[in-house]
């Protein structure tokens, strides 16, 4: 039972790189999100794919591209990194957009970008 | 802007204490109001839930308060067990557009 799978577990970046963070969830649901935690703040949203087929910016999206390759699959793309985007990032999954459905998060990425 | 507001940052109690969570937010368009749990290297995981029609909701030792006139709501721990020892977040949302409380570390002493 695996839940949401997000890989790799940690990367070390130099600024300037690209990276792509990929995430998969099995438990058939539409909606999938990337949230990035940096100490004493929360989760901060990125971005949002409501179905498959759609994606929305969320609070913090400069910096970042997402694509829903399927249903399963939900990546964020990092296309120059910056030391900034040094933070845990967390990709969740839920039912639907409705408020009363759970989301299901993963265990994170650890990214440090040098 | 920070629309939603968690207090204390951290906190420390004994084995059997009741240590209680504060969340206060601005955006009335919040509809529903969880809180979620996360020990370290995991991702947080919903704890329990509260609709603004409601004031209280238990689940085993969880309770959630809520005060909608205040645009409140707090977490309480019952007969709390070093096992809870976690950082608790609040995020009322809509839409399930999950807007994070800043986190409270959570020490239970045994």
């Amino acid at each position: 039972n695996a839940g949401v799978t997000q890989t790799p577990k940690f990367q070390v970046l130099k600024t300037g790189q690209s990276m792509t963070l990929q995430c998969a969830q099995d438990m058939n649901h539409n909606s999938m999100y990337w949230y990035r935690q940096d100490p004493g703040m929360g989760l901060r949203l990125i971005y949002y794919s409501a179905s498959e087929g759609t994606t929305d910016k969320g609070e913090v999206p400069n910096g970042y591209n997402v694509s829903r390759l399927n249903k399963r699959e939900f990546s964020l793309r990092l296309e120059s990194a910056a030391p900034s985007q040094t933070s845990v990032y967390f990709c969740a999954s839920s039912e639907v957009t409705d408020s009363n459905q759970p989301q299901h998060f993963g265990d994170g990425t650890r990214l440090s970008i040098l | 802007q920070q629309q939603v507001k968690q207090s204390p940052q951290s906190l420390i109690v004994q084995k059997g204490g009741i240590p209680i969570i504060n969340c206060a937010y601005e955006n009335t368009a919040f509809d529903y109001f969880p809180w979620y749990q996360q020990f370290p290297g995991k991702g947080p995981a919903l704890l329990i839930a509260i609709r603004p029609d409601v004031s209280e909701k238990k689940e085993g030792r969880f309770t959630i308060s809520f005060n909608k006139s205040a645009k409140q709501f707090s977490l309480h721990i019952m007969d709390s067990q070093p096992g809870d020892s976690a950082t608790y977040f609040c995020a009322p949302n809509a839409g399930n557009m999950l807007t994070f409380g800043g986190g409270t570390r959570l020490m239970v002493k045994p």
